[in-house]
């Protein structure tokens, strides 16, 4: 089955660019998202189509797609910032899947 | 403003049936794929289903194929999820998400209900 495999952590000092990444064998193919979840919240789109900023989002969120990897890069980090963050693709097979998440600490 | 408010969960022992609901407001009901998305407790998010915006498409995960089935009634902007043959694996909380495109089939979730929780357990 087609899966998207991410980091369970990364951590960035507040202020410096956090870089998360997604692979899946089919990533190249479909445009992939991202999802922003703090607890006891529901998840939050940020990215999606590879690069694209749904209204209210900030600036300082990008995505990029290299092959089969995707990132999620988020510059001049800030607190607010701390959550886990889902990568999701869609595919013929299986319509919509995610990634296990990837917890972002701020130091 | 996009409102998605779910109800209608619970705790049901294995084998029971529940039907979630979600009330969709802010938006054109019809023009949009609407989806079921699951979080177990202390785990990542599953897709569970989705269904275009007339109703004549729907799409599952291999999870829950042949136990769930999704449906929509577009005169009351209502989504429905209707659960038989619950496990205990099913225990998560159950989202309703909005697709970001007018499309015939899921892509992405631009807008979420808060949640409503499903407990499978005798």
């Amino acid at each position: 089955s087609y899966e998207l495999t991410q980091p369970p952590s990364v951590s960035v000092s507040a202020g410096q660019t956090a870089s998360i990444t997604c692979s899946g064998d089919k990533l190249g193919d479909h445009y992939a998202c991202w999802y922003q979840q703090k607890p006891g919240q529901p998840p939050l789109l940020v990215i999606y189509q590879d690069n694209t900023r749904p209204s209210g989002i900030p600036e300082r969120f990008s995505g990029s797609t290299s092959g089969n990897t995707a990132t999620l890069t988020v510059s001049g980090t800030q607190a607010m910032d701390e959550a886990v963050y889902y990568c999701q693709a869609w595919g013929s097979s299986t319509p919509i899947i995610f990634g296990g998440g990837t917890k972002l600490t701020v130091l | 403003e996009v409102q998605l408010l779910e109800s209608g969960g619970g705790l049901v022992q294995p084998g029971g049936s529940l039907r979630l609901s979600c009330a969709a407001s802010g938006f054109t009901f019809d023009s949009y794929v609407m989806n079921w998305v699951r979080q177990a407790p202390g785990k990542g998010l599953e897709w569970v289903s989705g269904i275009s915006g007339s109703g004549g498409s729907t799409y599952y995960a291999d999870s829950v194929k042949g136990r769930f089935t999704i449906s929509r009634d577009i005169s009351k902007n209502t989504l429905f999820l209707q659960m038989n043959s619950l496990r205990a694996e099913d225990t998560a909380v159950y989202y309703c998400a909005k697709d970001t495109i007018i499309a015939a089939r899921p892509y992405y979730f631009d807008f979420w209900g808060q949640g409503i929780l499903v407990t499978v357990s005798s």
